[in-house]
């Protein structure tokens, strides 16, 4: 059980141009999404908290009008990359909690996806 | 200082040997402790899950919570070579703040 998938896995892209990623939980209900990003041979780094049915709120330095998220429903929540540029370039991961059961706080990591923006 | 103190290795030992892997934090709020297991290029996957100080075991996996000392620690016995990988310590305050807070991670190698 608490499997997250990841899509796309990989992307290039062309400088400029908008990617969306999704992220879903495949078998419970994700009242809570977080997307992360990762640079090689670093920690993640927290980008943005998403509870369904309301805005995500942005870690510092994140800007929320170039990372667009949308959690529209307990088991999806998406991330739009808009305008992307190589420094965007990026292991974006996401991860799906639920608050019902026991282990409440635990995060259930998708596979992630790799963006390469040329 | 950081809050979660993590070693980043790399941890380099033979197949067979005892690992341990170690993490410090400086905030006394953090009430649940996870281990999380990095393959290259993949996403994390949650090792062991502890909320109150003691050892909790998981096969070849033992987690260890000392909270007085703000200590925790990950072992794992007869390692393979499958768990070459970054192993990443987090850690959460209890109440309604969800988010982790990571360690570095740890590299480890395990040589056949």
């Amino acid at each position: 059980g608490a499997v997250v998938s990841q899509h796309p896995s990989w992307v290039i892209c062309k400088s400029g141009t908008s990617v969306k990623i999704e992220c879903r939980s495949l078998d419970f209900q994700a009242t809570t999404m977080f997307w992360y990003r990762q640079f090689p041979k670093q920690s993640l780094m927290l980008m943005a908290t998403s509870n369904e049915g309301s805005k995500a709120t942005y870690e510092q330095g994140v800007e929320k009008d170039k990372f667009l998220i949308n959690h529209a429903s307990l088991t999806l929540s998406t991330l739009t990359v808009t305008s992307a540029h190589p420094e965007d370039s990026s292991f974006y991961i996401c991860s799906a909690q639920t608050h019902l059961g026991v282990r409440q706080e635990t995060q259930y990591f998708g596979p992630g996806t790799r963006l390469l923006v040329l | 200082q950081k809050e979660v103190e993590q070693d980043p290795g790399p941890l380099s030992v033979p197949e067979g040997a005892i690992v341990s892997l170690n993490c410090t934090y400086s905030n006394s709020a953090f009430q649940y402790f996870m281990w999380y297991r990095q393959y290259s290029r993949k996403g994390p996957e949650l090792l062991m899950y502890t909320y109150s100080s003691g050892n909790k075991e998981d096969g070849r996996f033992t987690a260890q919570v000392d909270k007085s000392s703000k200590y925790i620690s990950l072992f794992i016995r007869d390692s393979q070579p499958s768990d070459s990988a970054t192993y990443l310590c987090a850690m959460i305050e209890a109440g309604n703040n969800r988010k982790l807070i990571w360690g570095l991670g740890t590299s480890l190698a395990v040589n056949p």
